[in-house]
C-alpha cells in the first residue's frame, strides 16, 4: 500500500465512452499530479492540483478533463479518446513545493 | 524548459555485478531525486539529495548530488534479480515541480 490509490488498474474503453479515473490520498497531502506514460517515452505532466485549484494544465487535450473536488480525491474523466491515448496514468501527491511525490500504481489504460 | 538527460537508457545486469547510471542537466537543481518503477506498478521514492556534493546509501544503493549541481549518479552494488525495473532521476528547485528524467531500464542478462 503505497499511501495512494488509483482505480481501476485496468481499464478497457471504446473510443466513443466516457469514463474516469479515480485517485485517492489520505497522507495530508495538498498537491495532486496526473502524469502519462508512455512505453519507452519519459513521464509527461498532464495536470498539476495545488490546494485544489488547478495550477498546470500541459497543453493536454480537452478530451481528458480533470476534477479536484478536494485534498484528497483526484479524477481524470475520459471522453472520446484515441488509440495513441493508451498509456499507463499515475497519479501522484505531495506537499504542496514539496518534492517528495508518492505516486499511485497506475490505471493501464487500453483505447480500442 | 529544463531537461534530464539519463543514460544508460537501458542494460542488461548479471547478478552479483555493480551497476552504475547517471542524470546530467543543463541548469542546476536544488534537490535531486532518484525513483525505482517496478513493472505494473508506479514510481517509489530510494533516495533523495539536498546537498551539493552529497553521498547518500540506502542499502546497496549509493547516490551523490554533483558538485555543479547539474548532475547525479546512482550506483547499485551487488546486483540481484529483483533490482530490474526503470530508475529515474528526477531534480528539483523549491516550489517548483519535479523535472524527470527519460528512465533507465535494468534488465536481467539471459
Amino acid at each position: 500500500e503505497t499511501g495512494v490509490t488509483q482505480t481501476p488498474r485496468h481499464l478497457v474503453m471504446g473510443m466513443t465512452n466516457k469514463k474516469s479515473l479515480k485517485c485517492e490520498q489520505h497522507l495530508g497531502h495538498n498537491a495532486m499530479y496526473w502524469y502519462k506514460q508512455s512505453a519507452k517515452k519519459p513521464l509527461e505532466l498532464m495536470f498539476v492540483y495545488s490546494l485544489e485549484e488547478r495550477v498546470e494544465n500541459n497543453s493536454v487535450p480537452s478530451r481528458f478533463s480533470p476534477e479536484c473536488p478536494n485534498s484528497s480525491h483526484l479524477f481524470l474523466h475520459l471522453h472520446t479518446l484515441q488509440p495513441e491515448d493508451s498509456a499507463l496514468y499515475l497519479c501522484a501527491s505531495s506537499h504542496r513545493g514539496g518534492y517528495g511525490y508518492t505516486f499511485g500504481s497506475g490505471t493501464r489504460l487500453t483505447v480500442v | 524548459g529544463q531537461q534530464l538527460n539519463q543514460s544508460p537508457q537501458s542494460m542488461f545486469i548479471q547478478e552479483g555485478e555493480d551497476v552504475s547510471m547517471n542524470c546530467t542537466s543543463s541548469s542546476i537543481f536544488n534537490t535531486w531525486l532518484w525513483y525505482k518503477q517496478d513493472p505494473g506498478e508506479g514510481p517509489v521514492l530510494l533516495i533523495a539529495l539536498y546537498k551539493a556534493g552529497e553521498l547518500t546509501s540506502n542499502g546497496r544503493l549509493t547516490a551523490q548530488f554533483g558538485i555543479t549541481r547539474k548532475d547525479s549518479f546512482l550506483n547499485i552494488s551487488a546486483s540481484i534479480p529483483s533490482d530490474v525495473g526503470i530508475y529515474f532521476c528526477a531534480g528539483n528547485n523549491a516550489g517548483n515541480m519535479l523535472t524527470f528524467g527519460g528512465g533507465t531500464r535494468l534488465m536481467v542478462k539471459p
